[in-house]
């Protein structure tokens, strides 16, 4: 079946510029979540979903940085006014609503900031 | 608060050998615990889980791992190394949030 799709898959952008990546989650998942993959940094999070209720934003590392999530579906994260830290590897999960299913990762958004 | 550590930037072991990648993990009540494994420009995917249960838990591609709780570990392990293993592994643990905290990754290079 179909997997999550992010996209891009790569983007290059100039800094100050604002960014919006994609995430289409795995129909019928209720829970989305966003990493940021940085090198030798392992994933930080950055933001949760999870059906109808208000997301867990306490991983968004500015002002900068915010994400939707449209009829419990698709989502989007913005960044605006990018900087050269920003430039990282985007990665979008979803996964069923019970407490011990595994996460499902798209191939994730390659973001370089210049 | 929950954490994850794994000691080991990268494993190398010739092909055929066992391979271990160790994690160990903090959490305030009882751990979830996951391995995932990650490809070059792939996301992550799942390889195994503990919930409760065994301690010693089996996944994909003939991986498995042993929770032990007084050592707070949960170490992947594979009796017998393919080169096609080689990749970068992530150990998760989550308590009761909903948001796994990852370890740094484990580079795995299997040698011919």
């Amino acid at each position: 079946g179909a997997g999550v799709s992010q996209s891009p898959s790569n983007k290059v952008t100039e800094k100050g510029k604002d960014v919006e990546l994609r995430c289409d989650p795995i129909s019928g998942h209720t829970a989305l979540y966003w990493y940021r993959q940085s090198l030798g940094q392992g994933l930080e999070f950055l933001i949760y979903f999870q059906g109808n209720s208000a997301p867990d934003k306490s991983g968004l590392p500015s002002d900068r940085f915010s994400a939707e999530r449209t009829g419990g579906s698709v989502s989007t994260l913005t960044i605006q006014r990018t900087q050269q830290e920003d430039s990282a590897v985007y990665l979008c999960a979803s996964k069923v609503d019970t407490d011990n299913s595994p996460l499902h990762f798209g191939n994730g958004t390659r973001l370089t900031v210049t | 608060a929950q954490s994850v550590a794994q000691p080991e930037d990268q494993v190398n072991v010739a092909e055929g050998n066992p391979l271990t990648v160790k994690c160990t993990y903090s959490v305030s009540g009882n751990p979830y615990l996951f391995w995932y494994v990650q490809y070059p420009n792939r996301g992550l995917q799942f390889l195994l889980k503990y919930i409760t249960g065994d301690n010693l838990v089996k996944g994909s591609y003939g991986f498995e791992a042993e929770f032990n709780k007084s050592q707070t570990s949960f170490h992947l392990k594979k009796p017998s190394a393919l080169v096609s293993d080689s990749a970068l592994y992530f150990c998760a643990v989550r308590d009761g949030s909903y948001i796994p905290t990852f370890g740094r990754g484990t580079s795995l290079i299997v040698h011919p």
